[in-house]
């Protein structure tokens, strides 16, 4: 299948700094990616839907402020978390639907972030 | 918007036996449905789905699924589990763009 990276895959930060998370799609084009987010034993909440050249979509109750994410081109998306405090911490899973693959959606390895 | 439901948080078994994990959803709309898998630390792999034709659908590692429309349910098994099943299993029903996941089922398998 088609291969999801996410960078970093781990990320330790300071309270009120920002951290900045890539998802790709290593060989496909993505016009369509998502951003999810895991708390410790607990299943994926999709935070947004981000399409490439446009606003990225948010679910509700996601501070879109807070977090920015860019798709700026067909195999990247960058998630940032803006200010950050420990209760951001958290796993952080991007997915990227493939429209080549039969409309896959697969998913990158996680970035856990912990802010201290 | 739809839901999926799976009604064990966990299952613990011995290994060699048989396992059922069980995932239901709603949804006013045709959907798309998937069983992924967890280890610790990871991100999420997929074992199967059903799109449409055969209900029964195999995956890897040995998982099969019945899509059961009357029942709303997508059900997960193996005949023979090994200890490195042992991980998280989520249930997933896809409407539209939509992808929504289960609270997850932690299959522990044990000697």
């Amino acid at each position: 299948g088609a291969v999801v990276s996410q960078h970093p895959s781990r990320v330790i930060c300071k309270s009120g700094t920002s951290v900045k998370i890539e998802c790709r799609s290593l060989d496909f084009q993505a016009t369509t990616m998502f951003w999810y987010r895991q708390f410790p034993k607990q299943s994926l909440m999709l935070m947004a839907t981000s399409n490439e050249g446009s606003k990225a979509t948010y679910e509700q109750g996601v501070e879109k402020d807070k977090f920015l994410i860019n798709h700026a081109s067909l195999t990247l998306s960058t998630l940032t978390v803006t200010s950050a405090h420990p209760e951001d911490s958290s796993f952080y899973i991007c997915s990227a639907r493939d429209p080549g693959g039969g409309d896959e959606q697969f998913f990158g390895p996680g970035t856990r972030l912990t802010v201290l | 918007a739809q839901s999926v439901t799976q009604l064990d948080s966990q299952v613990p078994v011995f290994e060699e036996a048989p396992v059922e994990l069980r995932c239901n959803y709603s949804s006013s709309v045709s959907v798309y449905l998937f069983w992924y898998v967890q280890y610790p630390n990871q991100g999420l792999q997929l074992l199967l789905k059903y799109l449409s034709g055969s209900t029964l659908v195999k995956g890897i590692n040995g998982f099969e699924a019945e899509f059961n429309k009357s029942q709303t349910s997508f059900h997960l098994r193996k005949p023979s589990v090994h200890i490195s099943d042992t991980a998280e299993y989520f249930c997933a029903v896809r409407a539209n763009n939509d992808m929504r996941f289960g609270a997850g089922t932690r299959l522990t398998v044990k000697p």
